[in-house]
């Protein structure tokens, strides 16, 4: 099946560290992807990973890929209340050229 | 570089109205992608469009949606007739080729609501 796994819901202070975490289902996926969406806009694209790196850093964002646990997590470091949105995972199963999106968490950052 | 654009942004109707949305790709852009986000849920891939070709249409409810992408440009989306688990927000999304999946640029989404 084709099911994107997340927690729904983390709450953090501003200035910690926020850790979402996504479960994905084909250990075959070339890309996982992290998207980001703020209330009534479209989802933007935050990072993404190659398969066969295990973490990618951008500025603020770590991405850490375990294909034997087929978990991925996205790290924001010093959190700002900017960042509360929905984060969404996605994956490209083997085969298709469409993006598998997880559930969503929700990420609130109080000051 | 103008974004994906996609109209209406809010749209209400009553069940079994139809109804049809349009999104303008990024120019240049081949591949064309309209996903269904129910309220709580992720983006679920409706149909792809390469050019003017399906791609994939495996989950699209061909009894009652249907969506055309004339001349490979834009694209409309109808929904006839809506029912009321039609409700939910209507993104479109464009990519250089099919390829480039980690390069889908997004637009703002339709809302529809259906009563």
């Amino acid at each position: 099946g084709e099911d994107v796994e997340q927690s729904l819901f983390l709450s953090v202070r501003e200035g910690d560290s926020s850790v979402i975490n996504c479960t994905y289902t084909d250990s075959s996926s070339t890309y996982l992807y992290w998207y980001k969406q703020e209330p009534g806009a479209g989802l933007q694209l935050l990072t993404y990973i190659f398969s066969n790196m295990d973490m990618k850093q951008d500025q603020r964002l770590t991405v850490l890929l375990n294909k034997k646990d087929k978990h991925l997590s996205l790290r924001i470091a010093d959190t700002q209340t900017g960042d509360s949105a929905i984060y969404f995972c996605a994956e490209t199963p083997t085969g298709f050229q469409k993006l598998v999106f997880g559930t969503g968490t929700r990420l609130l950052v109080s000051p | 570089e103008a974004g994906v654009a996609q109209s209406p942004r809010y749209k209400i109707i009553e069940k079994r109205q139809s109804v049809a949305f349009w999104c303008n790709p990024i120019s240049g852009h081949a591949t064309l992608y309209w996903y269904q986000q129910i309220l709580g849920q992720g983006p679920k891939l409706l149909i792809q469009f390469q050019n003017n070709g399906v791609v994939d249409d495996s989950q699209l409810p061909k009894d009652r949606f249907s969506a055309e992408r004339l001349k490979g440009v834009d694209s409309t989306l109808k929904i006839q007739p809506a029912k009321l688990e039609d409700s939910a927000v209507y993104l479109c999304a464009s990519s250089l080729s099919a390829g480039d999946t980690y390069e889908q640029y997004f637009g703002p989404g339709t809302r529809l609501t259906v009563t």
